[in-house]
């Protein structure tokens, strides 16, 4: 089975670029969510959509971020303009629906850098 | 938020000593995961404890969910290098019902040396 697939796996860009981070969850799953992690702060839940529509984006940093899910099989989160702070890895995660024990699977992430 | 805490931060040992890694919380979990992530991948699930005082163990590996359910650990007996990564605890989120949103902690970074 194809896990969760994150692309890029690498993105360098200059800051006040438009970043765009896409995600293919695992087929089946009802539950999707974006993550960032940093030295700093671990690993910060950002948003999180259930069947394809945003249920919390409290996470999401300020509004230059914003994630969208046109359908069960693709997610993006969008940074515009993008800064250096905004430097991290970024996972995407799904899961199932049914029960809280149900495990998080994680893509690869997309290791961000902004000049 | 509930927070979660480990500890140590940081832990290198040698191949073949044993270790343990502590997740603790003032709050109560009906549930924790344990997950390990390694360089360059995201954070695989290990483990599940959902009973007050359960122990769970996976080859090498023991984990602990403690009674009052605000705190785990895990042991690991002859480290190998091979168990070297990012060690995160987490819980759902206290009022999440149905959501399934995860606190994660900051996590304990293990490197083996051979």
């Amino acid at each position: 089975d194809a896990g969760v697939i994150q692309s890029p796996r690498h993105e360098v860009t200059e800051m006040g670029q438009e970043v765009t981070l896409r995600c293919k969850p695992i087929s089946g799953h009802d539950y999707l969510f974006w993550y960032r992690q940093t030295m700093m702060r671990g690993l910060e839940l950002l948003i999180y959509f259930n069947n394809n529509v945003p249920i919390d984006d409290s996470g999401m940093p300020e509004d230059r971020f914003s994630a969208k899910m046109p359908n069960a099989s693709f997610s993006t989160l969008k940074i515009q303009p993008s800064e250096p702070r905004d430097s991290a890895v970024y996972f995407c995660a799904s899961s199932l629906a049914r029960g809280e024990l149900q495990p998080q699977h994680f893509g690869d992430g997309t290791r961000l850098s902004i000049l | 938020t509930q927070l979660l805490e480990q500890s140590p931060q940081f832990l290198s040992i040698q191949e073949g000593e044993n270790l343990t890694v502590y997740c603790n919380s003032s709050s109560v979990f009906s549930s924790l995961q344990w997950y390990r992530q390694e360089p360059g991948e995201g954070p695989v699930l290990l483990v599940t404890v959902v009973t007050g005082g359960e122990v769970k163990k996976l080859k090498r590996l023991t984990f602990q969910f403690g009674d009052a359910r605000k705190d785990s650990s895990l042991h690991i007996t002859a480290a190998q290098p091979g168990d070297t990564g990012l060690y995160l605890c987490a819980g759902p989120e206290k009022g999440s019902g149905s959501a399934r949103q995860l606190t994660f902690g900051s996590g304990t970074q293990l490197t083996v040396l051979p």
